[in-house]
C-alpha cells in the first residue's frame, strides 16, 4: 500500500481481555517496528522485525505482549489480560532496509487503546 | 543511559510569529538526528534529518541546527500557521535500528 495501514484506529477494552493490534506495513518494506505512545510522551520502542524475525523485543513491557510477523509483511501485536496501564497509542512503522540503513521509518497513524 | 530531552514541554504562539524549539541528547555513538512532526491523532512525519557533518538544514519555513559537540540541536519556525500546531519530537538513533524519542514540544498556534 502507499502508507503504513493500522487497524483498529481506536479499541477499547475491558481489563482483562486480550486485543489484537494490526499493521500493513508498505510493501516491499524489510524493517517493521513496533512503539508505544503514553499520553504526553515520547513513542518507546517495544519491538523490531527484519523479514519475518523478530531480532529485538527487548522493549516489551511484560510477557503479556506478544508481536507476530509470520509472513515478513503484516504484523500483529498482542496484549494479553489487558491492564490499565497498557493503555496508549500503540505506533507500527515500516522502513525499506534492514538493520544498519538509515532511510528511516514510515509511521502509521496509530491504534488508540484504552482499557477500563 | 541514552535520553533525549526536549524544550519546552509546550509553546503557544501567535500566528505569523517564530519559534524555536530546544533538544539535548547524550545518545552515544551518534549518527544523526531527525525532527517528526505529529499532529494530533497521527503518526509522526519526518522533517529534517541531521548528520553528523552538517550544523544547519531547512526544509521550507523549517530550520534545524546541530551542534555535535554540546549535544544540542534546534528547530526554529519562521511564520508560523495555524496548521503548524503539533507536537515536535526529536528523535536519535540508538544502535542499527532502534530510535530514542524525545517527549516533544506541544506547539499551539493562535490566530
Amino acid at each position: 500500500g502507499a502508507g503504513v495501514s493500522q487497524s483498529p484506529r481506536y479499541k477499547v477494552a475491558k481489563r482483562g481481555q486480550d486485543v489484537a493490534l494490526r499493521c500493513d506495513p508498505i510493501s516491499g518494506h524489510v524493517s517493521l517496528f513496533w512503539y508505544q505512545q503514553a499520553l504526553g510522551q515520547g513513542p518507546e520502542f517495544l519491538t523490531y522485525f527484519q523479514n519475518e524475525a523478530q531480532l529485538d523485543k527487548s522493549g516489551l513491557p511484560s510477557d503479556r505482549f506478544f508481536a507476530e510477523r509470520p509472513e515478513g509483511s503484516v504484523s500483529t501485536l498482542k496484549i494479553q489480560r489487558t491492564q490499565q496501564e497498557d493503555s496508549a497509542v500503540y505506533l507500527c512503522a515500516s522502513s525499506l532496509g534492514g538493520t544498519g540503513t538509515w532511510d528511516g521509518y514510515t509511521f502509521g497513524s496509530g491504534t488508540r487503546l484504552t482499557v477500563v | 543511559k541514552n535520553q533525549v530531552e526536549q524544550s519546552p514541554q509546550s509553546l503557544i504562539i501567535l500566528e505569523g510569529k517564530n519559534c524555536t524549539l530546544q533538544c539535548n541528547y547524550t545518545v552515544s555513538p551518534f549518527s544523526n538526528l531527525r525532527w517528526y512532526k505529529q499532529d494530533t491523532g497521527r503518526g509522526p512525519v519526518s522533517l529534517t534529518i541531521m548528520t553528523f557533518s552538517e550544523n544547519t538544514k531547512s526544509n521550507g519555513r523549517y530550520t534545524a541546527t546541530l551542534d555535535a559537540d554540546t549535544k544540542q540541536s534546534s528547530l526554529h519556525i519562521t511564520a508560523s500557521q495555524l496548521s503548524d500546531s503539533a507536537s515536535y519530537i526529536c528523535v536519535v538513533p540508538s544502535g542499527t535500528y532502534k530510535y530514542i524519542f524525545g517527549t516533544g514540544t506541544r506547539l499551539k498556534v493562535l490566530a
